[in-house]
């Protein structure tokens, strides 16, 4: 069964507003919350993370939320930038070496 | 300083050929993995290794093999290549399980 999940295949913006990602997982197990991002033809590059003793982290335009009585993670993205249009992945990890992906994001922010 | 680097970033086999992927990291780090990634799949484990010597499975390790020979090069090989084998493979390295750095990818494509 699928631990992670987003549920949103694609999602398109306008420049300047609001872009929200969405994942939500299913064993409480995991401790350490991640979003990557991919550009075409390159690897997935390190956005953001919170551990699960937090409910938000900020690092500039990105915003990481964590609910875990809901078990869900999402990711903002204010004002969003054409540049911010590629896959995001979330990926969790509880205790041991590997991370577990979900099936990413494609964002397309529109000019 | 490179990171990550996958050779070869391109390769077309047919079916039944062998062949060898491989992955370096310079940045000292102990675990490394591979990864596929199909379209609506998002990133999923074939297999890792926490150190030299050692390897382990993931969740689709069937029709791989890996070797961890030196701690910077993690290979994967395909012994028998099949169709369902076509996909973008990624490696990354991480220290303890944190902080994975992504190689750009290899595209491959078996006919």
């Amino acid at each position: 069964d699928q631990q992670v999940k987003q549920n949103s295949p694609s999602l398109s913006v306008q420049e300047g507003r609001i872009s929200i990602l969405n994942c939500d997982y299913t064993n409480s197990m995991f401790d350490y919350f991640l979003w990557y991002k991919k550009y075409p033809a390159e690897g997935p590059t390190f956005l953001i993370s919170i551990s699960s003793i937090k409910d938000k982290n900020e690092d500039g335009r990105f915003t990481v939320f964590l609910n875990k009585s809901a078990k869900h993670l999402s990711l903002h993205i204010v004002p969003s930038q054409p540049g911010d249009s590629a896959v995001y992945f979330c990926a969790l990890q509880g205790g041991s070496e590997k991370l577990v992906f979900g099936k990413g994001t494609k964002l397309t922010v529109n000019p | 300083n490179a990171g990550v680097t996958q050779t070869p970033k391109f390769r077309v086999l047919k079916t039944g050929q062998s062949m060898t992927l491989l992955c370096a990291q310079d940045m000292n780090h102990e675990y490394m993995y591979w990864y596929r990634q199909d379209p609506g799949m998002g990133l999923r484990l074939i297999h890792y290794s926490v150190g030299e010597g050692t390897t382990a499975k993931g969740e689709v390790p069937d029709g791989y093999n890996v070797s961890r020979l030196k701690k910077q090069n993690f290979l994967l090989g395909l012994e028998s290549a099949a169709p369902s084998q076509t996909s973008v493979y990624f490696c990354a390295s991480s220290y303890a399980g944190y902080g994975y750095t992504f190689g750009s990818g290899t595209r491959l494509t078996v006919v």
